[in-house]
Parts: structure tokens; C-alpha cells; sequence
């Protein structure tokens, strides 16, 4: 069945400390993985996705690394900041036009 | 462009009335999604669109959950009648299918209360 499990639920870090989410998915099919970020009262927004021809993507402090093999993926932020805090969601394909979500990481970064 | 539109950003009813919800997505997107977000549940589909067809309403709870895109421009989720239960944050997401964007941009949301 479809099912993706992300971990962990919250996580505290202290400003400039390095933040890491990780995510396994069921679907072996699964090709396309974004992670949103979602603030308070607002959508969820798109901050970096991975396809799976590729093992990792950068993005200024935010990288994302996929194990296809193992069907896992991770969220990396680097020299996090007070901005940062916010609910994390990673997200696998489903039969190629669905996305499954996992279930969020509140992340919060104390000064 | 002004990104996906959702109405009412609030709407706080009693229980058995009906609920409809809109969502105008970004211009030139095939693919229409609508989630259901709570705390208990995280964020779940309940049905998407592709060229205004739906394609999957597995998600949809029950039969009391409707859903329509009568053109590429609309889309609306009605609650008819709308039970406690169905309290929760409604959002509208669009993309551009398979091929060429499939990033999904999600709306701002619709907040829902039941009482």
C-alpha cells in the first residue's frame, strides 16, 4: 500500500545547528520527492524536490539525499535559523500523479 | 501570476448545513488536487483532476463529500450535511502533470468549523 513515515515529529535545534529529516516511502515505483515547508496559517510551499536519477540536490543551506535502494530520503539544513522553524512534510509519488505525504516534522531553531 | 486562489479563507457553520468550497488553480495547470489537513490525520487527498475529469476520489470520506471542475478555471468541494467531524483545513493544490512541472503549489487554504 501507499505509505510514507517521516521522522521525527519534532525536532529543537539551536541557531546555526544543522536540522535532518528523514522520510522512507513503500512504492518502489516512487520517482519524485519534494519536501514543503509549511508556516502558520499558510499552504504548504514547495522548498526542494529530488528526482530519482538523482542521489543528492543542493540548494543553499537546504540539500536533499535519496537511497533508492533503501527507500529512503532526508531533509538536510545547514547553519539553521530562527526563520527556519516551521512544519516540515516530505512527500512520495504515487502511481505517477499522486503525491503521499508524511506525516510532518515541527521543526523550531532557538536563538 | 497570483498562484492558487482558495474561498473562504474561513467559514465556521452548523452542523448540517452545506458547506461549498472554491478554488480558482494557476493558469495553464491540468492537474487539480484537494487535501484535507488535521492534526489527527496530517494531510490526506481527498480527489484530483486531470483536464477536469477526476481521476481518483478514493480519498473522498463518505458520500456526503462532492467534488466538481466544471472548467479549467473551478473547482469546488462541497459538504452536504456538514458534521462536526469535518473540521479541518482544506486546501486546493495545481500542477502541471507529468512531463513538465509536476510540482504541486498549494493554495492558502480554506478553515473549516463545524459546530
Amino acid at each position: 500500500g501507499e505509505n510514507v513515515e517521516q521522522h521525527p515529529s519534532t525536532l529543537s535545534v539551536q541557531e546555526g545547528d544543522s536540522a535532518v529529516i528523514k522520510c522512507t516511502y513503500s512504492d518502489s515505483a516512487s520517482n519524485y520527492f519534494p519536501w514543503y515547508k509549511q508556516e502558520l496559517g499558510k499552504g504548504p510551499q514547495l522548498i526542494i524536490d529530488i528526482r530519482s536519477n538523482v542521489g543528492e540536490k543542493k540548494d543553499q543551506r537546504i540539500a536533499v539525499t535519496l537511497n533508492k535502494t533503501a527507500k529512503h530520503f532526508s531533509l538536510h539544513i545547514t547553519e539553521t535559523q530562527p526563520e527556519d522553524s516551521a512544519v516540515y512534510f516530505c512527500a512520495a509519488t504515487f502511481r505517477t500523479d499522486k503525491l503521499i505525504f508524511g506525516t510532518g516534522t515541527r521543526l523550531q531553531v532557538f536563538p | 501570476d497570483a498562484g492558487v486562489i482558495q474561498s473562504p479563507r474561513h467559514e465556521v457553520t452548523e452542523m448540517g448545513q452545506e458547506v461549498t468550497l472554491r478554488c480558482k488553480p494557476i493558469s495553464g495547470h491540468d492537474y487539480l488536487f484537494w487535501y484535507r489537513q488535521t492534526m489527527m490525520r496530517g494531510l490526506e487527498l481527498l480527489i484530483y483532476f486531470n483536464n477536469n475529469v477526476p481521476i481518483d476520489d478514493s480519498g473522498m470520506p463518505e458520500d456526503r463529500f462532492s467534488a466538481k471542475m466544471p472548467n479549467a478555471s473551478f473547482s469546488t468541494l462541497k459538504i452536504q450535511p456538514s458534521e462536526p467531524r469535518d473540521s479541518a483545513v482544506y486546501f486546493c493544490a495545481s500542477s502541471g502533470g507529468q512531463g513538465r512541472d509536476d510540482t504541486q503549489y498549494f493554495g492558502p487554504g480554506t478553515r473549516l468549523t463545524v459546530l
